[in-house]
């Protein structure tokens, strides 16, 4: 059975830290990897990685793939308030759905 | 708004109930997803429909059914409910089976 974990399940930082989330996965014909954000209630896209090593950048917000010890990590740097969320890893394998792990509750504090 | 409108918002019924779930899948998505969010369980994935046949089954219970309408809307049914299938449901969508999934802002329904 495929299998997302995400650590740590919750994080309290403050303003302008950086902080690292980890996803590891086992999937029997891994596809692709996402990272999801979920404020209050629909999760929103942030990312989409299929290829080992190569970074994806979205303002503070980074993420790369390592799918060799087959584990993602995503980045925020100069955090805000406005992150506080809850970031979802989600893998797929093959044509299926996406597999989610439990998330990641981040609070950033002033 | 992201496009995937899901009603109702919120929906509070007792034990032994049937209750209706809708969803409206973003304009040119043709797969919709639903998924059960509880509180120590992360997204729960239930079942897939792509233009209107049933795709992919995951872990939903017997008591659980779902449909893809021509217009490609979908419901979910749930009966003869009990208090644990308290969550937050979402559906989703997507235009083919490999990019991201597109959200709507989901049901909760609590079993009273």
């Amino acid at each position: 059975e495929d299998k997302v974990v995400q650590s740590p399940l919750s994080l309290v930082v403050h303003e302008g830290d950086t902080v690292t989330l980890n996803c590891s996965y086992e999937v029997t014909n891994f596809r692709s990897l996402l990272w999801y954000k979920q404020e209050k209630k629909a999760p929103t896209f942030l990312f989409m990685l299929t290829s080992s090593g190569i970074e994806k950048k979205s303002g503070r917000l980074s993420s790369i793939l390592d799918k060799k010890e087959l584990f993602s990590i995503l980045n925020i740097t100069a955090t805000q308030t406005g992150d506080s969320a809850v970031y979802l890893c989600a893998s797929r394998s093959g044509n299926t759905p996406l597999v989610f792990g439990k998330g990641t509750r981040l609070s950033v504090i002033a | 708004d992201s496009g995937v409108t899901q009603t109702p918002k919120h929906l509070i019924t007792a034990t032994g109930q049937r209750v209706t779930l809708r969803c409206s899948p973003r304009s040119g998505d043709l797969s919709v997803y639903w998924y059960q969010q509880s509180l120590d369980q992360g997204l729960q994935f239930l079942i897939q429909y792509y233009n209107g046949e049933e795709r992919a089954k995951g872990n939903i219970l017997e008591r659980f059914s779902a449909q893809q309408f021509p217009d490609l809307h979908s419901e979910l049914n749930l009966s003869s409910l009990e208090l644990g299938d308290s969550a937050l449901y979402f559906c989703a969508s997507s235009s083919g089976l490999l990019g991201g999934y597109t959200f709507g802002s989901g049901t909760r329904l609590t079993v009273v």
